[in-house]
């Protein structure tokens, strides 16, 4: 079983700040990663698969790096709108889909 | 435009059986894998198992197999989730989840289907 491990737990940042997330595969998932955005009361929306692939409508301050165990989601001038829950999740090991516990990032 | 409608909220009883389902459209519902998540309160993201409403074929995490059954009606478009013997620890959301257009990952989301199992 892939263990999927996001870091920081929650990351304060002020707006306009950039944000770095972490995530860490505990054993390659090739590119075959994606990044979501969940606010309080809603579904998860994706943000990135691939990597690094942004979803339709998804705005340019957001992007993914990394490949095989380490990944970044960065989010370059934070928006007021941006604080949220981000997970990243692997689907390499189809057809098990693994998540990440999540990282919040709140407004300092 | 694809969309996932799930059913509404549910209170149940322990012992009590449930069905929840979710209904796609604005795509062909037999050529793509619809998966099940559930999150507990204030909690992340967990996968229980996913179908490929084509033929069938379903396949479940170690963790929820056994515990809950995914099947799927395709003349009227429909995954469902269900469970034969709710326990209070069932309590939590629970989306459906398509896969995307490009690969694996789940592109598109149900709304979500809260259920309460209390006595």
């Amino acid at each position: 079983e892939i263990v999927m491990t996001q870091s920081p737990a929650t990351l304060s940042v002020s707006p306009g700040e950039r944000a770095t997330l972490s995530c860490r595969a505990s054993q390659s998932v090739s590119s075959n990663l994606a990044w979501y955005q969940q606010k309080p009361g809603q579904a998860p929306r994706l943000l990135i698969y691939g990597a690094s692939t942004r979803a339709t409508g998804i705005p340019a301050r957001f992007s993914g790096s990394g490949s095989g165990t380490e990944f970044t989601l960065t989010i370059s001038s934070l928006q007021s709108e941006d604080f949220a829950v981000y997970y990243c999740q692997q689907y390499n090991n189809w057809p098990q889909w693994t998540f990440g516990q999540g990282t919040k990032v709140e407004i300092k | 435009e694809v969309q996932l409608v799930q059913s509404g909220a549910e209170v149940k009883k322990p012992g009590e059986s449930l069905k929840i389902s979710c209904k796609g459209s604005g795509y062909s519902f037999t050529s793509y894998w619809i998966g099940w998540v559930r999150q507990m309160p204030g909690k992340g993201l967990e996968w229980m198992g996913i179908i490929y409403p084509g033929d069938s074929d379903t396949r479940y995490s170690p963790s929820f197999q056994g515990q809950v059954t995914i099947s799927a009606d395709k003349s009227i478009s429909t995954a469902y989730l269900q469970w034969s013997s709710l326990k209070a620890s069932d309590t939590a959301m629970y989306y459906c989840a398509r896969q995307g257009s490009s690969g694996y990952y789940p592109g598109y989301w149900g709304q979500g289907t809260l259920v309460t199992v209390s006595s």
